[in-house]
């Protein structure tokens, strides 16, 4: 089976600019999530979704931040304009369902705001 | 809100020590309770978790037990490998609202030889 895939790895952007991330969830997955997380910190939950459907964006920072998934499957999370604060790695991960069961994680994407 | 704290590392051991590392919670009604692991260069994945209160997770040779009177799921090895070398996070499921996976800051463990 296979797993989260997240592109691109890396990214270098200067402050103010806008950047995108790409998430592909495993097969099936109804739950999406995106996380953030910055060194030396654990992960902070920007976004959940349910299928195609927002369940918690409480902590996204919505004048900058903004994320879809389409048709309930692929998901793309932009910043627009991005800030030296927002360095960190944003993780996609996706669950067969809502509640306690395991979530799949990819790579991550590391994102460098000089 | 709910929240999970952890010690704080770098926890550095030398090679068949015993590991162990503190997870405390906080949270309304009956969360569900997970360790996840970070290997060098790769993504998070499971390690072990648990439902309910008094329930064991193990795996790989990593026990924890849910105690729902001390808040707490506390991982623990008996002998560590170098290959154990890694970041390890407590994290909740709440059952709050939607319910959501939170994350403890995490814990960096570094065995030697």
């Amino acid at each position: 089976e296979a797993g989260v895939a997240q592109s691109p790895r890396y990214k270098i952007i200067e402050k103010r600019q806008s950047v995108a991330f790409w998430c592909n969830p495993i097969s099936g997955h109804a739950t999406l999530y995106w996380y953030q997380q910055i060194l030396g910190q654990g992960p902070k939950l920007l976004i959940q979704f349910q299928n195609n459907g927002v369940v918690d964006d409480s902590q996204l920072p919505k004048d900058r931040f903004s994320a879809e998934r389409l048709k309930g499957v692929d998901s793309t999370l932009k910043i627009q304009p991005a800030k030296l604060e927002d360095s960190a790695v944003y993780l996609c991960a996706s669950s067969p369902d809502r509640g306690p069961t395991e979530a799949f994680f990819g790579q991550g994407t590391r994102l460098t705001v000089v | 809100g709910n929240s999970v704290t952890q010690m704080e590392g770098p926890v550095t051991l030398s090679e068949e020590a015993f590991l162990t590392i503190n997870c405390t919670y906080t949270a309304t009604g009956y969360p569900s309770l997970f360790w996840y692991v970070q290997y060098p260069g790769e993504g998070l994945q499971l390690l072990l978790k648990a439902t309910k209160a008094d329930d064991k997770g193990s795996n790989k040779g990593f026990e924890a037990t849910y105690r729902k009177e001390t808040t707490s799921f506390h991982l623990e090895k008996g002998s560590v490998q170098v290959s154990d070398s890694a970041v390890y996070f407590c994290a909740l499921w709440g059952t709050d609202s939607w319910g959501k996976l939170q994350f403890g800051a995490g814990t960096q463990v570094v065995v030697t030889p």
